[in-house]
């Protein structure tokens, strides 16, 4: 089965711990996405990624860090540095920066 | 950048067809038009997308005026399990796509 995979499904951290959130995909796709999602708000773009060992910042950065070290694999960590890191982490990936993106099942962050 | 407009609720009765609308007046010449869903909990789901033609495919059709300031999605039988939050995106820049509130759509029986 081809797709994209985020694990764990639910997370919780205690309030000064780093955290990383996993995102494989086994579509081939060159480009990956993290986006984060508040309650009843749209998704805003994180990190993104367009090719191996190459990322840019999205509108919220702050507080979070990524690596691209293999095609397959984008993983975020959210750092003591994000000031309200409870929220769902959405994943997404595309053939290419035009692609349409795809989205995995999701991460929910709860900080305790 | 251009932006999206879509009420924020509509129902729909089982069986019916449902069409949400979307307004995207200040859309350029090369930007598509986006479709994604996405059901409680889960992550958005790709529907359709166009340019400028209608487009259909075995989940639903896009309706794109011919101005291209707006469109509509049309789920022709509507289900209980096609109930969730539509998303209608403009893609503003090739790397992103700038999701809004969308329309909650609820199918009743």
């Amino acid at each position: 089965d081809g797709g994209i995979t985020q694990s764990p499904k639910y997370l919780f951290r205690k309030e000064g711990q780093n955290v990383t959130l996993s995102c494989e995909q086994n579509l081939n796709h060159d480009a990956m996405y993290w986006y984060r999602q508040d309650p009843g708000q749209g998704l805003r773009l994180i990190y993104y990624s367009q090719i191996v060992n190459d990322f840019q910042k999205g509108d919220i950065a702050e507080g979070y860090s990524v690596s691209r070290e293999k095609k397959e694999s984008f993983p975020l960590t959210v750092t003591s540095a994000q000031k309200n890191p409870t929220a769902f982490y959405l994943c997404a990936s595309s053939l290419g920066r035009t692609g349409t993106q795809y989205f995995g099942p999701g991460t929910r962050l709860t900080v305790l | 950048d251009a932006k999206t407009t879509q009420p924020p609720s509509m129902d729909c009765a089982e069986g019916r067809a449902a069409n949400l609308p979307c307004n995207h007046s200040t859309i350029s010449g090369n930007e598509y038009v986006y479709w994604y869903r996405q059901i409680h909990s889960q992550g958005p789901q790709y529907i359709i997308h166009g340019l400028k033609n209608n487009e259909t495919n075995e989940m639903a059709s896009l309706i794109i005026t011919e101005d291209r300031k707006s469109s509509t999605l049309i789920l022709p039988h509507a289900t209980l399990r096609d109930t969730a939050v539509y998303y209608c995106i403009v893609r503003v820049r090739v790397d992103d796509m700038r999701f809004g509130a969308g329309t909650r759509l609820t199918v009743k029986p």
